[in-house]
């Protein structure tokens, strides 16, 4: 079965420190990987996804198939980066589109 | 604004009753989904329906059921309300002729008292 861990729950870092938060993922297949962030309980929004090798709001994230991990990483975080971070999956061979998703990652960028 | 729209916001009721909260996917997407956000269990997905059709299936309990109607908007039917189905509810939609990027709508709060 897949599974998406995100060992952090809370994350604090202070403004302008650089940010990494730790996605890891077991799987069968080929899966595709994105980051979804939610900023206080409201919708989720789509941050990145691996395929597409963007960058948005200065956040990247590499797909390490070795290591199985998706890390999120941003060189200088924002106080408005403040959100709940998740890492999702979806694995067309063997459960089709719907997402999996971690636990999630509280960050908090302190002024 | 991803164009997902879902209705109530917010809904309050009592253990026992029925729900039914309404999703309108973005135009032209033909897939929607819906997800159940709570406390101690997260994101976890429940159904998913492609053209009005039940695509695939999750952790749905046997009291909720779902909907996809010709004009693409889902309904999700919950019954027999319990307190622990107090959660937020989104829907999301997708093209899976595209991209497939999962889009989704604000949610809806249910508490059940």
């Amino acid at each position: 079965a897949q599974r998406v861990t995100q060992p952090e729950k809370l994350l604090s870092v202070f403004k302008g420190a650089p940010v990494e938060l730790k996605c890891n993922y077991s799987y069968s297949g080929s899966p595709e990987l994105f980051w979804y962030v939610q900023y206080s309980r409201q919708r989720l929004q789509l941050l990145l996804r691996h395929i597409s090798r963007e960058s948005i709001k200065g956040f990247t994230a590499d797909l390490n198939k070795g290591e199985t991990s998706f890390h999120l990483k941003k060189p200088f975080a924002q106080e408005e980066d403040s959100a709940m971070y998740y890492c999702a999956l979806t694995n067309q061979a063997t459960s089709g589109s719907r997402l999996t998703f971690g636990e999630g990652t509280q960050l908090t960028v302190n002024p | 604004d991803s164009g997902v729209t879902q209705t109530p916001k917010h809904l309050i009721t009592a253990t026992g009753q029925r729900v039914t909260l309404r999703c309108s996917p973005r135009s032209g997407d033909l897939s929607v989904y819906w997800y159940q956000q709570s406390l101690d269990q997260g994101l976890q997905f429940l159904i998913q329906y492609y053209n009005g059709e039940e695509r695939a299936k999750g952790n749905i309990l046997e009291r909720f059921s779902a909907q996809q109607f010709p004009d693409l908007h889902s309904e999700l039917n919950l019954s027999s309300l319990e307190l622990g189905d107090s959660a937020l509810y989104f829907c999301a939609s997708s093209d899976p002729r595209g991209p497939d990027t999962q889009y989704f709508g604000p949610g809806t709060r249910l508490t059940v008292l």
